[in-house]
């Protein structure tokens, strides 16, 4: 059974430091995974995909890479700012269409 | 840009009722699901469904739970005697084909009492 996990639970840094994000899952046969942003209260923002076939995928100042054989991935944020402050929940997809979630990492960023 | 909509935004009921949620997928999307979040809990998939039937069910979508998409437009969850334990936050999402991106709507906080 898949299981997603994501460390730290919760990270507070200051504003424009570069930070990363962890995941890692147990069965590497996955489609693709995805990463997301939640703020409080809030539904759930795309953020990133990865193929399985890719090692990283890049938007702005978030990069995301992929390494399926040791079931991990991590999200970095260049240059954090106090707006990036939310929950980070990663999601990988297998051979069905249901995604799995991990307990995702709150980042505070202080100005 | 186009995006997941969701009604309610919030329901309180009592224990023993029947509610449903609605949801409003992006339009040209064929793949739907729902998923909850208990609070301070994972986000958990509860059902997909595409052409007009269940694709996986979760553990939890037992016989209390089911999903309808009545019109072209409208996905929706009714869970028929509400549990205490189904206080949650309801997400729906969709996408254009399986193995893309998720879009996930604002969600339906329901608070059964």
């Amino acid at each position: 059974k898949q299981e997603v996990t994501q460390i730290p639970a919760a990270l507070s840094v200051p504003e424009g430091e570069n930070l990363v994000l962890n995941c890692s899952f147990t069965d590497s046969a996955i489609y693709n995974l995805q990463w997301f942003r939640q703020d409080p209260g809030k539904g759930l923002t795309s953020l990133l995909l990865i193929q399985s076939s890719q090692r990283e995928q890049t938007s702005g100042r978030l990069n995301a890479s992929l390494d399926k054989s040791s079931g991990r991935s991590t999200l970095y944020i260049a240059a954090s700012q106090p707006g990036d402050s939310a929950t980070y929940l990663c999601a990988v997809k297998g051979n069905t269409g249901k995604l799995i979630f991990g307990q995702g990492t709150t980042l505070q960023v202080k100005p | 840009e186009p995006e997941v909509t969701q009604t309610p935004s919030h329901q309180v009921t009592q224990m023993g009722q029947e509610v449903i949620l609605r949801c409003v997928p992006i339009s040209n999307h064929l793949y739907f699901y729902w998923y909850r979040q208990i609070l301070g809990q994972k986000v958990e998939f509860l059902v997909s469904f595409y052409n007009n039937e269940i694709s996986e069910k979760s553990e939890i979508f037992d016989d209390q739970f089911s999903v309808e998409r009545p019109d072209g437009s409208n996905f929706t969850l009714k869970i028929r005697s509400t549990k205490l334990e189904d206080s949650a936050m309801y997400f729906c999402a969709s996408n254009e084909f399986e193995g893309e991106t998720q879009y996930f709507g604002p969600g339906t906080r329901l608070l059964v009492l």
